[in-house]
């Protein structure tokens, strides 16, 4: 069974760094793109950011491009996102999704960041 | 990176047939044929309805159609029931390698 377990969210100052986890399992990890998304409480769905099979392609959305780092770990089958000089708008539930052929058919349960003083 | 075009609401009485359109750019609706459909029940997380404009996931129901025109995709759903009641979201990828998705439908059965 297909499964996507995030973890590393919580509640962090205006300012401050979160490292987000993606444990993957059920699927060969290292042959899919992967992403974070992201929905602020009671508003839709945003993309964050893509990573390729490989590693060698990443893109980001502006809102996080040089605050936001994705990255992942083929051997232990996990995606990451580190976020810095985070702001209060980036406070959301982030999920990471699996794609193919541009679609997100898989998802995780998602953690819940939030950015407040 | 502007969010892709979707009416807040549309509504409908059961066993009625409603269309939700999303509205892009050539740079993403109109340029692939990555187009998604997103169903979100409250709490929920996304579930996949529509991959590749038209292409409807195992398991998902027949009631539950994509198409395209030009640079607006459209999500119908036929015999509408009481558990179609959920946010809708749409999604394309772009020609900058990014992803968008739509603001949103809320789809209420009356």
């Amino acid at each position: 069974e297909v499964q996507l377990v995030e973890s590393g969210g919580g509640l962090v100052q205006p300012g401050g760094s979160l490292r987000l986890s993606c444990a993957a399992s059920g699927f060969t990890f290292r042959d899919y793109s992967m992403h974070w998304v992201r929905q602020a409480p009671g508003k839709g769905l945003v993309w964050v950011s893509r990573i390729n099979s490989g590693g060698s392609t990443i893109t980001y959305a502006d809102s996080v491009k040089g605050r936001f780092t994705i990255s992942r770990d083929d051997a232990k089958t996990s995606l990451y996102l580190q976020m810095n000089s985070l702001r209060v708008e980036d406070t959301a539930v982030y999920y990471c999704a699996r794609s193919r052929e541009g679609a997100f058919e898989r998802w995780g349960q998602g953690t819940l960041v939030t950015v407040s003083s | 990176q502007s969010a892709l075009t979707q009416p807040a609401s549309v509504s409908g009485s059961p066993g009625q047939s409603i269309t939700i359109s999303c509205t892009g750019t050539s740079s993403d609706i109109g340029h692939y044929n990555y187009v998604s459909w997103y169903q979100q029940h409250p709490g929920k997380v996304p579930k996949l309805m529509i991959s590749e404009v038209t292409n409807r996931p195992s398991g998902v129901s027949i009631r539950f159609s994509g198409s395209r025109s030009g640079n607006t995709a459209s999500l119908t759903i036929s015999g509408l029931q009481a558990e179609d009641e959920a946010d809708y979201y749409c999604g394309s990828y772009t020609t900058t390698s990014t992803q968008l998705f739509g603001g949103g439908t809320k789809v209420t059965v009356l």
